[in-house]
């Protein structure tokens, strides 16, 4: 079962800040944050591991609540560049579920 | 360094005829993963290997679809015969490991469309 995302979709304006949620109906170990741009392949922003670890290097930051199995992917001071679709992605062993994205339009 | 590297990167061919995609993973990355992306359903695992050996099939959607990974550094999905509805873009992503903690890098797809 894939993991639920919130909002379908939003609309920015340059320097706005949006919240992308993710929540899954099974216990979490990680959560995986891909972006992906209109026709190219997802690109890998962040990992948030259990206990807090977090690994990435976007300037785009997230939280994981592991009790209540979400995430949430945090555009601060949004830039044109974000413009895509995210994705988050659980992980069950060697293998991640994708949710079904959030399409995010920020516009100058 | 080379990223996944995918053949063709467009592909329109007939209902019933055979597809074959390839992909190249990044050298020394030991799991092989193949997506499939669509509006409705959108990116689906389909099959992963690891070390060549094929480890969980359970997302090909049915016997037309099969994979193949001859050596570390190729792979082949095949449709064979292709239907409309098999019209999507497929990925083909590899991991250095598994496990919850790594990283999947994904090549830039092939849009297939059958007529």
């Amino acid at each position: 079962q894939q993991p639920v995302q919130s909002p379908q979709a939003v609309i920015l304006r340059e320097g706005e800040d949006a919240v992308i949620n993710c929540s899954s109906s099974k216990a979490l170990y990680s959560v995986h944050w891909y972006r992906q741009k209109h026709g190219e392949a997802p690109v890998f922003l962040m990992i948030l591991l259990k206990g807090g670890e977090q690994k990435g290097h976007e300037k785009i930051s997230a939280s994981f609540n592991e009790k209540k199995q979400q995430s949430s992917l945090y555009l601060t001071a949004s830039q044109l560049s974000y413009s895509g679709t995210y994705f988050c992605g659980q992980a069950a062993g060697n293998k991640l579920t994708f949710g079904g994205g959030t399409r995010v339009l920020v516009k100058p | 360094d080379a990223g996944v590297i995918q053949s063709p990167r467009h592909e329109v061919t007939e209902m019933g005829q055979e597809v074959t995609l390839r992909c190249k993973p990044i050298s020394g990355h030991d799991y092989l993963f193949w997506y499939r992306q669509t509006m409705m359903r959108g990116l689906e695992l389909l099959i992963y290997f690891n070390n060549n050996v094929p480890i969980d099939d359970s997302g090909m959607p049915e016997d037309r679809f099969s994979a193949k990974m001859p050596n570390a550094s190729f792979s082949t999905l095949k449709i064979q015969p292709s239907e409309p509805r098999d019209s999507a873009v497929y990925f083909c992503a590899s991991s250095r490991t598994s496990g919850y903690q790594e990283t999947q890098y994904f090549g830039p797809g092939t849009r297939l469309l059958v007529l």
